[in-house]
């Protein structure tokens, strides 16, 4: 398609559950990344693909954050054990494949932890 | 370590106004600064700058980088209520796949 698009819009959860985020990413182009918004502060980088393959995972927290792109599928992001201070707007983005490129974002999944 | 620092933080002006925002840069094997408008939702793109010196320009909003002194400016002409949102930069490194985006100026435009 020709926007990024991310699901749920935005998901509560309970601390301690599980929480899973997905993005579509623009057909046809090759790299994803995820960031961290809390209530509209800084974007926080957490990680970014290359098709499926990790590209940069400097920004990602190690214990309970995970990802995936597979092949034919949406891109995730996973929570486990969620926390209060996990609450924030989680955007996805996309960008074609070589060059000095535009991140197009998508609307971003709100994530709410009580 | 790279780093991005927006000033100001925070403006309010009035309908009509001009305002200048200011980012600087400290990029490691710098390529590109992206200028990006996130009102209430998803950023949405504004500009890409990879050239010294060389305006771009659409509309009331135009922007110019100067890769000597590692800055940008974006620049806003007559000011309307639409234009209130948090205005973004976000420098690229060489291989133009690292985004580090700066704390963001709010901007408010007041009627």
């Amino acid at each position: 398609g020709e926007e990024v698009a991310q699901t749920p819009k935005h998901l509560v959860r309970g601390e301690g559950q599980k929480a899973k985020l997905y993005c579509a990413p623009i057909k046809g182009h090759s790299y994803v990344f995820w960031y961290q918004q809390v209530l509209k502060n800084e974007f926080k980088f957490l990680i970014s693909f290359q098709n499926e393959n990790v590209f940069d995972e400097t920004g990602m927290p190690k214990e309970r954050f995970s990802a995936k792109c597979l092949p034919n599928s949406p891109c995730s992001l996973e929570i486990q054990a969620t926390k209060l201070e996990d609450s924030a707007v989680y955007f996805c983005a996309s960008s074609p494949h070589t060059g000095a490129n535009v991140l197009t974002f998508g609307a971003g999944s709100r994530l709410t932890v009580l | 370590e790279d780093k991005v620092v927006q000033s100001p933080l925070s403006l309010v002006v009035h309908e009509g106004d001009t305002v200048t925002l200011n980012c600087s840069y400290e990029v490691t094997n710098f390529r590109s600064l992206l200028w990006y408008k996130q009102e209430k939702k998803a950023p949405t793109f504004l500009f890409m700058l990879t050239s010294s010196g060389i305006e771009k320009k659409s509309g009331r909003l135009s922007s110019i980088l100067d890769k000597k002194e590692l800055f940008s400016i974006l620049n806003i002409t007559a000011t309307q209520t639409g234009d209130s949102a948090v205005y973004l930069c976000a420098p690229t490194d060489n291989y133009g796949q690292n985004f580090v985006f700066g704390p963001g100026t709010r901007l408010s435009v007041l009627p």
